[in-house]
């Protein structure tokens, strides 16, 4: 059964602490994206990636990592640098020209 | 640079009237368009897209939107709504197939009985 996953669906952060954001595919899609969504905000792009090994910041790439060692997987990096992470973390992956297709999401909460 | 603008950030309606969301663009190239559904704490689903062709595109659940690119807008329609089409409708433009998604920031569809 082909699609994204993400995980975990919820993520607590203590201040300070980094945490990885997972996101796989099995679409065999060249790209993949990073996107954070904050209520009436829509979607802000935070890294995508157009082939395995590269990988370009978007409009709010600023505390965030990512890396992208395999097709499958663009697995992304909160870093303490980033000060209001508190947000709904969206994965999507598509063949770069038109349709993205997004997972399910992870809810990440700074305590 | 593109943008997106929904016009509507609430629009409530009743069971089994008709809804139009609304949605322009600005954009200086030929442009992909877009409309996304999100159920709460869930991903994005696609509803429908305009690539190029028909200017009338029709997409799931019944939904449809008509690419106008006079009036650079890509509104979405629904003859009758039905409870389970509450949920929040994101319209999204792509330069191009080289471009990246520009969202706009969401309109909440809230259908009453």
């Amino acid at each position: 059964d082909g699609g994204i996953t993400q995980s975990p669906k919820y993520l607590f952060r203590k201040e300070g602490q980094n945490v990885t954001l997972s996101c796989e595919q099995n679409l065999n899609h060249d790209a993949m994206y990073w996107y954070r969504q904050d209520p009436g905000q829509g979607l802000r792009l935070i890294y995508y990636s157009q082939i395995v090994n590269d990988f370009q910041k978007g409009d709010i790439a600023e505390g965030y990592s990512v890396s992208r060692e395999k097709k499958e997987s663009f697995p992304l990096t909160v870093t303490s640098a980033q000060k209001n992470p508190t947000a709904f973390y969206l994965c999507a992956s598509g063949t770069g020209v038109d349709t993205q297709y997004f997972g399910p999401g992870t809810r990440l909460t700074v305590l | 640079a593109q943008s997106v603008t929904q016009l509507d950030s609430q629009v409530p309606v009743f069971e089994e009237a008709p809804v139009e969301l609304r949605c322009n663009y600005s954009s200086s190239v030929s442009v992909y368009l877009f409309w996304y559904v999100q159920y709460p704490n869930q991903g994005l689903q696609l509803l429908l897209k305009y690539l190029s062709g028909s200017t009338l595109v029709k997409g799931i659940n019944g939904f449809e939107a008509e690419f106008n690119k006079s009036q650079t807008s890509f509104h979405l329609r629904k003859p009758s709504v039905h409870i389970s089409d509450t949920a929040e409708y994101f319209c999204a433009v792509k330069g191009g197939s080289q471009g990246n998604l520009i969202f706009g920031k969401g309109t909440k569809l809230s259908v009453k009985p």
